[in-house]
């Protein structure tokens, strides 16, 4: 079953806003990534990390994997329209056996003009 | 990282036939994986298609259900068998170049009537 948590399952915000969703496990994690889902689309992977306390930005995204490896979280900063759709966190399980990812529920952004 | 290509992207399917995936790789990779979303739901990794053996599957998926070919280290096929409503979901393959460097195709919306 889904072993880690993601919320808030949905936002609704004004543009220029920033924003912030995490993830959580009672599980440790080797790595943690990010993905963005457009209608119709696969994932896109949008910033990975792989070492605890590892912060990493990319534009106007920033993720940090938690020091217990329990958690990671992404903000976004001064959102705009395109930043439309749905975000997912993944992990990769520490006592899982080859590369295989576990995802998060999604959290839905819906980003007002 | 690598561009794969997936057919079909969507198709309307009657109960009780089958339909095959074809997942298409620009490049050798060694881990190619299948992965399913239910509508509104996150993904849900079906089976890791191995290369020269058969293939891994998840608690909850057997062959018979979703057979998996990797003939080579650029193809593979998810074929859902004798299909029914509720396998009406998006399918996904994905590939890991390595350093957990995960990208997905843009998937295959299925409706069966």
């Amino acid at each position: 079953g889904q072993q880690l948590n993601q919320s808030p399952q949905s936002m609704f915000i004004q543009e220029g806003e920033d924003v912030s969703m995490n993830c959580t496990s009672s599980s440790i994690f080797n790595t943690w990534l990010w993905y963005k889902q457009d209608p119709g689309e696969g994932p896109v992977l949008l910033i990975a990390l792989y070492k605890a306390g590892e912060l990493t930005s990319n534009g106007r995204l920033t993720a940090q994997f938690g020091i217990t490896r329990k958690d990671s979280f992404l903000n976004i900063s001064a959102s705009i329209p395109s930043d439309v759709g749905i975000y997912f966190c993944a992990g990769q399980l520490q006592e899982t056996s080859g590369s295989r990812l576990t995802f998060g529920e999604g959290t839905q952004l819906t980003v007002n003009p | 990282s690598a561009v794969i290509s997936q057919k079909p992207s969507r198709d309307i399917c009657q109960r009780g036939t089958s339909l095959t995936i074809q997942c298409q790789v620009d490049s050798q990779v060694t881990m190619m994986f299948w992965y399913r979303q239910q509508p509104g739901q996150s993904l849900t990794l079906i089976a890791t298609a191995n290369q020269g053996s058969e293939a891994t599957y998840e608690s909850g998926f057997v062959i018979d259900k979703f057979p998996i070919s990797r003939p080579n280290l650029t193809f593979s096929t998810l074929t859902v068998s004798n299909m029914s409503p509720e396998d009406s979901s998006i399918y996904l393959c994905s590939v890991d170049k390595g350093y957990v460097d995960y990208t997905f195709g843009s998937g295959t919306r299925l409706t069966v009537v």
